[in-house]
């Protein structure tokens, strides 16, 4: 099985600002890495696949990059609605596994 | 607008069963693979099994390999998990979600197994 790790756990950031994220898988899984938002109470969001490619609609402040074993999500200008936990998940292998999320509140 | 739409969740004791669906619609469902997701509470996804588009190809997490049953019915529409030999580790939202990167999430429904 592959696992995913997420750094920081928390990151507090003030509105405006721009949060880094980092995952990490333990083998390569090509690019097939995507990156989810989770507000309280709500499914997880779908952001980013293939590593990069924004989901339908996903403003333009969100960005991913990164393939093989290191990933990276990026929100350029935090904005309220932007608080939350994210998570990233390989889909390149079964079992597909999720890393355990960083939550992103404000500063 | 795409809808995935759960049921079939609630209380059981240990060692029970429940069949959850999943009713999926504007969106071709047959085409695409679906999957079964679950989040106990205060704790991070985990994708617990997925079913090809044609039926061909199906996975499950060790956790839930041989007690747990994922199938479609895509003249229905329809995703389906049985669930046996249900444990208290078990409790959790179950999602539906759709092709492997899960473009689309339902509402969840809630397993809680208790006695």
């Amino acid at each position: 099985e592959i696992v995913m790790t997420q750094s920081p756990v928390t990151l507090s950031v003030s509105p405006g600002e721009r949060a880094t994220l980092s995952c990490r898988a333990s083998q390569g899984v090509s690019s097939s890495l995507a990156w989810y938002q989770q507000k309280p109470g709500q499914a997880p969001r779908l952001l980013i696949h293939g590593a990069s490619t924004r989901a339908t609609g996903l403003p333009a402040r969100f960005s991913g990059s990164g393939s093989g074993t290191d990933f990276t999500l990026t929100i350029s200008s935090l904005q309220s609605e932007d608080f939350a936990v994210y998570y990233c998940q390989q889909y390149n292998n079964w079992p597909f596994t999720f890393g355990p999320g960083t939550t992103v509140d404000i500063k | 607008e795409v809808q995935l739409v759960e049921s079939g969740g609630g209380l059981v004791k240990p060692g029970g069963s429940l069949r959850l669906s999943c009713l999926a619609s504007g969106f071709p469902f047959s085409i695409y693979s679906m999957n079964w997701v679950r989040q106990a509470p205060g704790k991070g996804p985990e994708w617990v099994s997925s079913i090809s588009s044609d039926s061909s190809y199906i996975y499950y997490g060790d956790s839930v390999k041989g007690r747990f049953t994922i199938s479609r019915d895509n003249a229905k529409h329809s995703l389906y998990l049985q669930m046996n030999s249900l444990r208290g580790e078990d409790t959790a939202v179950y999602y539906c979600a759709r092709d492997d990167y899960g473009i689309d999430w339902g509402q969840g429904t809630l397993v809680t197994v208790s006695s």
